[in-house]
């Protein structure tokens, strides 16, 4: 399968504690991308990578996410100090520079208790 | 603020009935995209438009970009249960900085199709 994976699939954590998930995108894409879906709503854009660089970040990214990919390649997500408010699907999608179509993998369930 | 308005939110009909969902937006996108979600899962795409005015058809789906390129809609003829779903518009960001490919989704579209 050379689609988008994520790991993990689910994730149940309480609050305060810190989390972290992996995207590995498809495997000739340089473009990465995070976005977050709460019930109901459709994904909002998180922060975006182009090869190694982090090019852009939303201002729902607070102090407490960081996001990597240090080698142009998988990306980790990690949320520090986990908030109840935090619990939602976040997905990740990767892309080729300069195309616009974005192909999702299944996402990570995060529920902070 | 670019911001894309899905409507209906929620359709409920029965098998064989056709529907249109409408994806609009006062901002121009490069292009808009149309996903379908299942519940825990993440968004599969079904299209790609890009040319204002276009058409593409897929099966029983029909979707068309607008000549401004700032809305589109989805048409699905003869619903079946098997198209039950989350249906997602997204249209792609293009800052003068550059194309960051950014997708702006709408709320969604949840499809129930009854037998």
């Amino acid at each position: 399968d050379t689609g988008v994976s994520q790991n993990p699939r689910h994730k149940i954590t309480k609050r305060g504690q810190n989390v972290t998930f992996r995207c590995d995108p498809i495997s000739e894409h340089n473009r990465l991308y995070w976005y977050r879906q709460t019930l109901g709503q459709g994904p909002e854009f998180l922060t975006y990578f182009q090869n190694e660089a982090q090019l852009e970040k939303s201002r729902l990214l607070s102090d407490r996410f960081s996001a990597e990919r240090p080698k142009g390649s998988f990306s980790t997500l990690e949320i520090q100090r986990t908030e109840q408010g935090d619990s939602a699907m976040y997905l990740c999608a990767s892309s080729l520079e300069g195309g616009d179509t974005q192909y999702f993998g299944p996402g990570t369930r995060l529920t902070v208790l | 603020t670019q911001l894309l308005e899905q409507s209906p939110q929620f359709l409920s009909i029965q098998e064989g009935e056709n529907l249109t969902v409408y994806c609009n937006s006062s901002s121009v996108f490069s292009s808009l995209q149309w996903y379908r979600q299942e519940p825990g899962e993440g968004p599969v795409l079904l299209v790609t438009v890009v040319t204002g005015g276009e058409v593409k058809k897929l099966k029983r789906l029909t979707f068309q970009f607008g000549d401004a390129r700032k809305d589109s809609s989805l048409h699905i003829t003869a619903a079946q249960p098997g198209d039950t779903g989350l249906y997602l518009c997204a249209g792609a960001v293009n800052p003068p900085s550059g194309n960051t490919g950014k997708l702006i989704f709408g709320q969604g579209t949840t499809l129930q199709v009854k037998p």
